[in-house]
């Protein structure tokens, strides 16, 4: 099973920083299968990036996803009051989905 | 518009067993794959099980196989997940998730239903 490492834990930032976040794959992972969601509290999570580089519908370009084989980022050019949140990368592969444990965004 | 609902959550004991539900409108369910994905409290997110669109083919991560059953009804627009012989460290919200196989991601998700397993 491939295990997905994200770094750092907590990130902290202030509004109009950028933002940088890992994602790091046991095993090699298809760019085609991985993913980036972002989660607030008490929501459910969002699709912001998928195929490891595509945004998905309605996600603002500051966001871009980036990577291949077992090293993925994301990146957030200049954080907005409302991206301050959890971050998790996904993947799919043999039969299984996993996610990573999360990166926090939270304001310094 | 598209959304998902999940209900049937709730507080259950040790042992015991609780059926969740999802519904599904604003698109065509049935050319869909589901999943469930749930998420303990303070913690990240966790797959559960995946079922395909025709309900041929079904996933179950390891820590549910033989205790979680998921279903799909096409007619109803619902997917279900039987949850049996539940234990503590099943206490979590649950989530009902679209696959969308053009992006290889879960682009639409519910609100979540929260199953806590308490004596």
């Amino acid at each position: 099973e491939i295990v997905l490492t994200q770094s750092p834990g907590t990130l902290s930032l202030s509004p109009g920083e950028r933002a940088t976040l890992s994602c790091r794959a046991s095993q090699s992972v298809s760019s085609s299968y991985l993913a980036w969601y972002q989660q607030k509290p008490g929501q459910a999570p969002r699709l912001l990036i998928y195929g490891a580089s595509s945004r998905a519908t309605g996600i603002p370009d500051r966001f871009s996803g980036s990577g291949s084989g077992t090293d993925f980022t994301l990146t957030i050019s200049r954080l907005e009051p409302e991206d301050f949140a959890v971050y998790y990368c996904q993947q799919y592969g043999s039969s299984r989905f996993t996610f990573g444990p999360g990166t926090k965004v939270d304001i310094k | 518009e598209v959304q998902l609902a999940e209900s049937g959550g709730g507080l259950v004991q040790p042992g015991g067993s609780l059926r969740l539900s999802c519904a599904a409108s604003g698109f065509t369910f049935s050319s869909y794959s589901m999943n469930w994905v749930r998420q303990a409290p303070g913690k990240g997110l966790e797959w559960v099980s995946y079922i395909s669109s025709s309900s041929t083919t079904m996933y179950y991560a390891d820590s549910v196989k033989g205790q979680f059953t998921i279903s799909r009804d096409n007619a109803k627009n619902s997917l279900y997940l039987q949850m049996n012989s539940l234990r503590a460290e099943d206490t979590a919200v649950y989530y009902c998730a679209r696959w969308i196989a053009a992006q290889n991601a879960f682009d639409i998700w519910g609100q979540g239903t929260m199953v806590t397993v308490s004596s």
